[in-house]
């Protein structure tokens, strides 16, 4: 879905290295969430952020950091990137003004820590 | 102990039969409940929600809640090989933690023709 939009798709990263997932929407949604996938665990949140000033950690977000560029654009890094890191990483969106909690997911970012 | 407990399967079925997949729960605050599919190397739709307890039909597809047991269930009817997907189940409470979504394993399903 291009309302949500994640770079890079892919990426192969060595330990030690700092790395930044970005995310954009054009879905004018206030909230915005990062989640990472791991088989057998489900999504677990990371951080949400429910407006540009509202930074919230999440189950696991130790080893990770955010920022809300704007209402638009939420990012994600990894300051010192370790092998049980690699999972697939999801950013979502939601509309404070709709229902709140129905969530819009991006296509996922595919990250590997050797 | 996780909050949300989802059998990860996998789950295999023949096209046309009645799928039945489930959740339970141990925080008495989730008030909504919802179901998401998500395809292989896609990112997860949300499929349909319920608030409370009760049913809710969409086409071949039924939601269940039951608070009394902390148990939710989505039925597919006839279902088809284009419902092979992976379906999470997520919940959220009201209040400050309204919005923030506990997710369970999800289920991988195929559907054979």
């Amino acid at each position: 879905d291009a309302d949500v939009t994640q770079t890079p798709r892919n990426r192969i990263t060595k330990t030690g290295k700092r790395i930044m997932l970005e995310c954009s929407q054009t879905k004018g949604h206030d909230r915005m969430y990062w989640y990472r996938q791991d088989p057998g665990l489900g999504l677990r949140l990371i951080y949400y952020s429910f407006d540009v000033k509202d930074i919230n950690k999440g189950e696991i977000s130790d080893g990770y950091s955010v920022s809300r560029q704007a209402q638009a654009k939420f990012s994600l890094s990894l300051e010192s990137a370790i092998p049980n890191q690699t999972a697939l990483y999801f950013c979502a969106t939601s509309d404070s003004h709709g229902t709140g909690f129905e969530q819009y997911f991006g296509p996922g970012t595919r990250l590997t820590v050797t | 102990q996780k909050e949300v407990e989802q059998d990860p399967g996998p789950l295999s079925v023949p096209e046309g039969a009645i799928v039945s997949l489930n959740c339970t729960y141990s925080n008495s605050a989730f008030q909504y409940f919802m179901w998401y599919r998500q395809y292989s190397r896609k990112g997860p739709e949300l499929l349909m929600y319920t608030y409370s307890s009760g049913n809710k039909e969409d086409g071949r597809f039924t939601a269940q809640v039951d608070k009394s047991s902390k148990y939710i269930s989505l039925f597919i009817r006839d279902s088809q090989p284009s419902d092979s997907a992976t379906y999470l189940c997520a919940m959220t409470g009201s209040g400050t933690s309204y919005g923030k979504l506990t997710f369970g394993q999800g289920t991988i399903l195929t559907v054979h023709p």
